[in-house]
């Protein structure tokens, strides 16, 4: 199986600021990469898929970029409802794998 | 607005069967893929299968064998089952559409396998 590794594990951010989580994917993927959001007690939100392309409705301070093995989701100006896990899902490979996910709290 | 809502017991024993039921509103069976995916505790999530509304279906590897899916388009449900479970099946339980980018979830259901 495709290993999926994110990082940081956790990330300390202030609300208006930006958070950049990574993600890496054990082999090429090309472009087959979506990005999750994940709160306690509520359905888990596609965000992003394709790597980049932002789902409709998501805001735009949500960006995704990346392709082969490198990835990376970008929320620039962090809102209260933003902190949160993100995990990552590499989809080129069956299974699909995902990433541990990386928190997302307040500092 | 699609809603998916996870339902069956919480409690399995070790040996026996699991198995949850997703209902589906504000979307049609049809022409869709409907999935299964799990988060054990302290764990990233494992895709566990998808059915599609024509009847097929695939399971990850690390899990055939133990599962199967099925759909009851009249119902608007789609089901899991998983047999001989152990206590390393214990987990948030999630349904959702689509296969393999799941668009809409459910807020998942937690299973836990103890005697």
């Amino acid at each position: 199986d495709i290993v999926m590794t994110q990082s940081p594990a956790t990330l300390s951010v202030s609300p208006g600021e930006s958070a950049t989580v990574s993600c890496r994917a054990s082999r090429n993927i090309h472009i087959y990469l979506a990005w999750y959001q994940l709160k306690p007690g509520q359905a888990p939100r596609l965000l992003i898929h394709d790597a980049s392309t932002r789902v409709t409705g998501i805001p735009p301070r949500f960006s995704g970029s990346g392709s082969g093995t490198e990835f990376t989701l970008t929320i620039s100006s962090l809102q209260s409802e933003d902190f949160a896990v993100y995990c990552c899902q590499q989809y080129k490979e069956w299974p699909p794998t995902f990433g541990q996910g990386t928190k997302v709290d307040v500092k | 607005q699609v809603q998916l809502q996870e339902s069956g017991p919480g409690l399995v024993k070790p040996s026996e069967t699991l198995s949850l039921t997703c209902t589906v509103s504000g979307a049609s069976m049809t022409n869709n893929y409907w999935s299964w995916i799990r988060k054990p505790p302290g764990k990233g999530l494992e895709w566990i299968g998808y059915i599609h509304s024509s009847g097929t279906t695939d399971y990850n590897p690390s899990l055939r064998g133990r599962v199967s899916t099925s759909l009851d388009s009249s119902r608007n449900q789609f089901s899991l089952t998983l047999i001989s479970v152990t206590a390393a099946d214990t987990a948030v339980y999630f349904c959702g559409k689509g296969s393999p980018r799941v668009e809409f979830w459910g807020q998942g259901a937690l299973v836990t396998v103890s005697s």
